[in-house]
């Protein structure tokens, strides 16, 4: 049982350059996340996929796209990378939405640099 | 908009102290608290929680509160050791949205 896999672990992009962030959990949990953590940001969402099929923006989406695969797989994209997106980007997983006793599970995220 | 607040940002104790991290939260609709610990080059990961029809609950060194009222809620961290060093974020759950505070980086000494 792997929980939440990230991959890549490190990236370093040129400004411009387009790349896709993978995320698969294995707990067959509804909702999917990204997150963005930069110092003395906190976390900060991206976007979020409370079921399969369906997607929805959160706290900081420009600059990036998102697709709910399957119920296991939720990717981020970069499709021009901007050294504002410099940062570690976790992804995270959850039974329902919102609901009580329902925390997030979160990977060990991919750290981005563009330069 | 809706927001926690979480003090300190960064707490130094010596090995067998206690340490305490407060946080406000502002959306009165929240009903699930739940703490999380990040070390280094890892993603947070949860350590304790609790629901809003509860008003402490204790796991070993680690206990948490909440005050619905005055909409507070603690962690409490009894004889620290130093691999509770890591950074630690309290959350506010609502039926559709997680806010989490700004973090609290916390070292023990030995």
């Amino acid at each position: 049982n792997a929980g939440v896999t990230q991959t890549p672990k490190f990236q370093v992009l040129k400004t411009g350059q387009s790349m896709t962030l993978q995320c698969a959990q294995d707990m067959n949990h509804n909702s999917m996340y990204w997150y963005r953590q930069d110092p003395g940001m906190g976390l900060r969402l991206i976007y979020y996929s409370a079921s399969e099929g369906t997607t929805d923006k959160g706290e900081v989406p420009n600059g990036y796209n998102v697709s709910r695969l399957n119920k296991r797989e939720f990717s981020l994209r970069l499709e021009s990378a901007a050294p504002s997106q410099t940062s570690v980007y976790f992804c995270a997983s959850s039974v329902v939405p919102g609901t009580e006793n329902s925390p997030l599970h979160f990977g060990n995220g991919t750290r981005l640099t563009v330069t | 908009g809706e927001n926690v607040e979480q003090h300190p940002s960064t707490l130094s104790v010596q090995e067998g102290d206690s340490a305490v991290i407060k946080c406000t939260y502002s959306d009165s609709a929240s009903n699930y608290f739940p703490w999380y610990k990040q070390e280094l080059g890892k993603g947070p990961q949860l350590i304790i929680d609790i629901r809003s029809n509860v008003g402490e609950k204790k796991d070993q060194r680690i206990a948490v509160t909440l005050n619905k009222t005055a909409k507070h809620f603690s962690l409490h961290i009894t004889e620290t050791q130093p691999e509770d060093s890591a950074v630690y974020f309290c959350a506010a759950q609502t039926y559709d949205k997680v806010i989490f505070g700004p973090g609290t980086s916390l070292s023990v000494i030995p």
